[in-house]
């Protein structure tokens, strides 16, 4: 049972426009949403977080927007770059003693030049 | 100076046989965690220590053993190796609460491939 969801396998967009990766979960009782970056061969590498009384958090080209009541969230990059390119994860934490994070199954990005 | 590392990167071995694989980290965390990526690219959680201490066992078949020697150092020991134990397993790392926050810091993998 997948508690946490990413539906398009891949994605392709052109360099410079906008990149929307999506997420959708089932658990109510998150308390943080991540967005994990994986290029080949490498672990995944940690981008940006949002708290579940939040609904938008912004670091430089990428912002993370939250719907509670959608059980929905969202992974802009804008302008995306070439350097882009990679799987994009998903994360949702659950909090409490163990902070445990379930994963998405990954949205390949290609941003073409 | 890598902050979460793993040995071996890859590890080719026969069905029947036991392997480690050894995971340390210089980050000064607390807890460390296995995770198991599937040939579907699913990432899940299936051992979380905090210091030294097991918080996280998922329904991982008992020949599945980790050991955490010390708060920096998590190994995980297979016995009786099987078809289905191929996959990329990864070590990560956070400090106690603020996985959330700040997200696990991974290491760069092991791919084990049963033959």
């Amino acid at each position: 049972d997948q508690q946490v969801k990413q539906n398009s396998p891949s994605l392709s967009v052109q360099e410079g426009r906008i990149s929307i990766l999506n997420c959708d979960y089932t658990n109510s009782m998150f308390d943080y949403f991540l967005w994990y970056k994986k290029y080949p061969a490498e672990g995944p590498t940690f981008l940006i977080s949002i708290s579940s009384i939040k609904d938008k958090n912004e670091d430089g080209r990428f912002t993370v927007f939250l719907n509670k009541s959608a059980k929905h969230l969202s992974l802009h990059i804008v302008p995306s770059q070439p350097g882009d390119s990679a799987v994009y994860f998903c994360a949702a934490s659950e909090g409490g003693a163990t902070n445990k994070l379930i994963f998405g199954t990954g949205t390949l990005l290609a941003v073409q030049p | 100076d890598t902050a979460v590392s793993q040995t071996p990167k890859y590890l080719v071995t026969q069905m029947g046989n036991d392997k480690s694989i050894k995971c340390e980290q210089n980050l000064g965390h607390d807890t460390m965690y296995w995770y198991k990526q599937d040939s579907k690219k699913f990432l899940k959680i299936m051992f979380s220590y905090n210091n030294k201490e097991l918080i996280i066992n998922e329904t991982v078949p008992n020949r599945f053993s980790p050991k955490s020697p010390d708060k920096a150092h998590l190994n995980l020991h297979i016995n009786s190796l099987e078809l289905g134990d191929s996959a990329v397993y990864f070590c990560a790392s956070s400090q106690a609460g603020t996985g959330g926050i700040y997200g696990y810091t991974f290491g760069s993998g092991t791919r084990l491939t049963v033959v």
